[in-house]
């Protein structure tokens, strides 16, 4: 049981440049979500999505975007890379509201 | 203002030690509470505790919830150096949407 794979685990980037961060799971979880981790900072929401379809902006949306054409996968696009979007990134799932949230094993992501 | 506060940001302790991590929260749209354990990777999974006030035991780990102080306690009896880690509270509020927000975490360390 694979649960919530992030890929890939470890990525640098140049300004400017644009990747896709993939996430997916295999727990037919409703809710997705993207989370990044700076120090001191805590874990803060990018975007999350109720269901295939739908889509929402979190706490820190700017310079990203997502999808959820299916079920399984969430991706998150960084369009224009930027110094300040170097982090640690999280996919997480949860079954519903208020649920558990499992979380990926984490994307780290340097912008030079 | 944070949803969700955390203290302190760091202790250090000493093996056999008991400790007390803070987690305070906001009371509009307040559903349930979540605590996690980072080390080096993502997030696993503690507890969840809602208003019921129950309080939640895991061997040398437990936790409360105080809905007059808005307010949740996690202590750690007979600390271990493989305590040491991280430790992140999440509030759920509202009735929509994925609306999971961290507090920035404390991080114990325990010495030998």
């Amino acid at each position: 049981n694979a649960g919530v794979t992030q890929t890939p685990k470890f990525q640098v980037l140049k300004t400017g440049q644009s990747m896709t961060l993939q996430c997916a799971q295999d727990m037919n979880h409703e809710y997705m979500s993207w989370y990044r981790q700076d120090p001191g900072m805590g874990l803060r929401l990018i975007h999350y999505s109720v269901g295939a379809g739908i889509t929402d902006q979190g706490e820190v949306p700017n310079g990203y975007n997502v999808s959820r054409s299916t079920t399984e996968d969430f991706p998150l696009r960084l369009l224009s890379a930027a110094p300040s979007q170097t982090s640690v990134y999280f996919c997480a799932t949860t079954r519903d509201r208020g649920y558990t949230i499992y979380f990926g094993e984490g994307s780290w992501l340097t912008v030079v | 203002e944070d949803k969700v506060v955390q203290s302190p940001l760091s202790l250090v302790v000493h093996e056999g030690d008991t400790v007390t991590l803070n987690c305070s929260y906001e009371v509009t749209n307040f559903r349930s509470l979540l605590w996690y354990k980072q080390e080096k990777k993502a997030p696993t999974f503690l507890f969840m505790l809602t208003s019921s006030g129950i309080e939640k035991k895991s061997g040398r780990l437990s936790s409360i919830l105080d809905k007059k102080e808005l307010s949740s306690i996690l202590n750690i009896t007979a600390t271990q150096t493989g305590d040491s880690a991280i430790y992140l509270c999440a509030g759920w509020f509202g009735n929509t949407g994925n609306q999971f927000y961290f507090g920035t975490g404390t991080s114990l360390t325990v010495i030998p």
